[in-house]
């Protein structure tokens, strides 16, 4: 089983600072996909990447592939009480889409 | 634009009862899964389906079983509740066309055994 662990399990920072959350997997994967998750509802996909070193922004969201495709990080610059929720990693193993996810960031932004 | 739609929202089941929990989906995704989510421990991968009459298990199958008898519905199935079964559930649908297709989780359902 491919061990992925995500840190720190807890956030809880002001409205305006900038945060950074890690997934780190036990070995090398092929792609991941990062969601947020808002209480009450599923995850919802934010941004797949695939590409070793790759960096992907969405809006005030940055997140990046480690060379080494181990590991990879959200930074959220700014943070807005908006932010608010479970941040999950997830890889995906052989063809039929099974994803194995991390256990997940909460992370709060306080107004 | 209903997309994964699961019901019931919340249950409480009494250890040894049986229920079914429903999943349907309106985007003619091939791609069927259902997953529980526990405090700390992520979203693990219950049952799975590739398609119409094809099912196969994932991480924590047992005490459930599931049939993929439309492309639209998945149904998740308890036999005999017991308290650790206690959990949200997910299902989540996507295309088969990449590996990379995005998961549509619906809202989940809460369930309780007691």
């Amino acid at each position: 089983t491919q061990l992925l662990e995500q840190s720190p399990q807890f956030l809880s920072i002001q409205e305006g600072e900038n945060l950074t959350v890690y997934c780190n997997s036990s070995s090398v994967f092929s792609s991941l996909q990062w969601y947020r998750q808002e209480p009450g509802e599923g995850p919802v996909l934010l941004v797949t990447v695939v590409t070793g070193g790759e960096v992907k922004k969405l809006k005030r969201l940055t997140f990046q592939f480690g060379d080494a495709r181990k590991d990879s990080s959200l930074h959220i610059t700014a943070a807005q009480p908006g932010d608010t929720g479970l941040y999950l990693c997830a890889l995906s193993r052989g063809s039929a889409r099974q994803l194995t996810f991390g256990s997940g960031t909460q992370l709060t932004v306080l107004p | 634009n209903a997309g994964v739609t699961q019901t019931p929202k919340f249950q409480v089941l009494k250890t040894g009862q049986s229920m079914t929990l429903q999943c349907a989906q309106d985007m003619n995704h091939e791609y069927m899964s259902w997953y529980r989510q526990d405090p700390g421990m992520g979203l693990r991968l219950i049952h799975y389906s590739v398609g119409a009459g094809i099912t196969d298990q994932g991480e924590v199958p047992n005490g459930y079983n599931v049939s993929r008898s439309t492309t639209e519905d998945f149904p998740l199935r308890l036999l005999s509740a017991a308290p650790s079964q206690t959990s949200v559930y997910f299902c989540a649908s996507s295309s088969q066309g990449s590996y990379n297709s995005p998961l549509h989780f619906g809202n989940g359902t809460r369930l309780t055994v007691t």
